[in-house]
């Protein structure tokens, strides 16, 4: 059975702090990673990974593929109080006639205190 | 604006009663996708359509049915045989095209009267 793992499942820290989330998986058919930001409602994309070594980053966030490891981190430096919110991960298989059954992992609740 | 909109955003349900949620998307994309959200857990796949006419079951299939007359729709029925319906339910599209991320709605939170 696929599975994604990931931690903590919670984290408290104060703004300014940096955080690393975790996300390792155990697929049979990997293709991509994916990372979302949940904060009330809909999760809202953040990167997409699908080679190991290659560092995304946007602003704050970096994330990084380690394949042969089979896990992923989501970095954020210099946090604050608008990064509070559900960061999921998921992973995908290739994609087959135009779509792709994500696997998602239970979700690190991140709270930013002031 | 282009996105994808889910209706109604609270739903309440009797026992016995079928429900369908709505979701709409106006981003052109061909996939489409409904999920389940537990309190503390992550998203688990109900069903995905690939294209018009085409629908397939995810991991938890059971007690819920889809329809994709449009492109643009694919409501999901939640069905008195789904036992335990209570759940933050969200709705997904996609481009095609391998590096093509899924895009959300804002949800519907199902609950039993």
């Amino acid at each position: 059975e696929d599975k994604v793992v990931q931690s903590p499942l919670s984290l408290v820290v104060h703004e300014g702090d940096t955080v690393t989330l975790n996300c390792s998986y155990e697929v049979t058919n990997f293709r991509s990673l994916l990372w979302y930001k949940q904060e009330k409602k809909a999760p809202t994309f953040l990167f997409m990974l699908t080679s190991s070594g290659i560092e995304k980053k946007s602003g704050r966030l970096s994330s990084i593929l380690d394949k042969k490891e089979l896990f992923s981190i989501l970095n954020i430096t210099a946090t604050q109080t608008g990064d509070s919110a559900v960061y999921l991960c998921a992973v995908g298989p290739p994609i087959i006639q135009g779509a792709q059954k994500l696997v998602f992992g239970q979700g690190t609740r991140l709270t930013i205190n002031p | 604006d282009g996105g994808i909109t889910q209706s109604p955003k609270y739903l309440f349900r009797k026992e016995g009663q079928n429900v369908t949620l709505s979701c709409e998307q106006n981003l052109n994309h061909d996939a489409m996708y409904w999920y389940r959200q537990d309190p503390g857990q992550g998203l688990r796949l109900i069903y995905y359509s690939q294209i018009v006419n085409d629908f397939q079951k995810g991991d938890i299939a059971e007690g819920y049915s889809v329809s994709r007359e449009k492109k643009e729709s694919f409501p999901l029925t939640v069905t008195s045989a789904q036992k335990n319906p209570t759940a933050f339910y969200l709705c997904a599209s996609s481009r095609r095209g391998s590096n093509q991320p899924q895009h959300f709605g804002d949800g519907t939170r199902l609950s039993i009267l």
